[in-house]
């Protein structure tokens, strides 16, 4: 089955910087790679996901870059604001996606300064 | 509101109460999904429907818990003589099958005393 691994765990950036946060997974047969952002007592909503075919995929400020051969994934913000503070998870899905339930990472809480 | 609607939002009960929790997908979406999410963590997958037919049920699914769903369309999870270990987020997505985009409901938050 799959497991995903998510760091850091907390990231404080000041408005304007740009932020990443990585993950891995340990399922080669994973094919599909989405990130959810989740505020405060609110649903996780996706954000931007990838297919195992690109390497990255770009949408505004948010991009996300996939190395197959190391696997591992990484959500890149760019131009932060302070809206984007919540926390971000990872997910991939297990038993390599034939059934698209998702293995979720820990979660990245992300802290924007103004 | 056409997305995934969770109903209730929140429930305290005691502990060894059986409580219900119902979820209604985006209306052409035959797959749904039980996640659990406890504070500090990510969803952790609980169980799945394709239409009406339950494919798959999470260790972390005990006897205790059952869910439904009788017609292909709303969904019930329920829990049995809650225990306090049962506090968390209840929440459930749906997706299209052949498309892998999950949406996710507002979650039940449960609260067992």
């Amino acid at each position: 089955g799959e497991n995903v691994e998510q760091h850091p765990s907390t990231l404080s950036v000041q408005e304007g910087d740009s932020a990443v946060i990585k993950c891995t997974y340990s399922d080669s047969a994973s094919n599909y790679f989405p990130w959810y952002k989740q505020e405060l007592g609110k649903r996780p909503q996706l954000i931007i996901d990838i297919r195992s075919n690109v390497g990255e995929k770009k949408d505004q400020r948010i991009a996300v870059t996939l190395n197959k051969t190391a696997k591992h994934f990484s959500l890149h913000i760019t131009e932060t604001q302070p809206e984007d503070s919540a926390v971000y998870f990872c997910a991939a899905p297990k038993d390599g996606g034939a059934t698209n339930k998702l293995i979720f990472g820990t979660g990245t809480l992300l802290a924007v300064q103004p | 509101d056409t997305g995934v609607s969770q109903d209730p939002r929140h429930k305290i009960t005691k502990r060894g109460q059986n409580v219900t929790f119902r979820c209604d997908p985006i209306s052409e979406h035959n797959r749904l999904y039980w996640y659990r999410q406890t504070l500090g963590q990510g969803p952790e997958f609980l169980t799945y429907f394709q239409n009406e037919a339950q494919l798959e049920k999470s260790r972390l699914l005990s006897d205790r818990f059952s869910a439904e769903r009788p017609k292909g369309s709303f969904s019930t999870l329920e829990i049995q003589r809650t225990e306090q270990g049962d506090s968390a987020m209840y929440l459930c997505a749906s997706s299209l099958q052949g498309q892998e985009t999950q949406y996710f409901g507002p979650g039940t938050r449960l609260l067992v005393l």
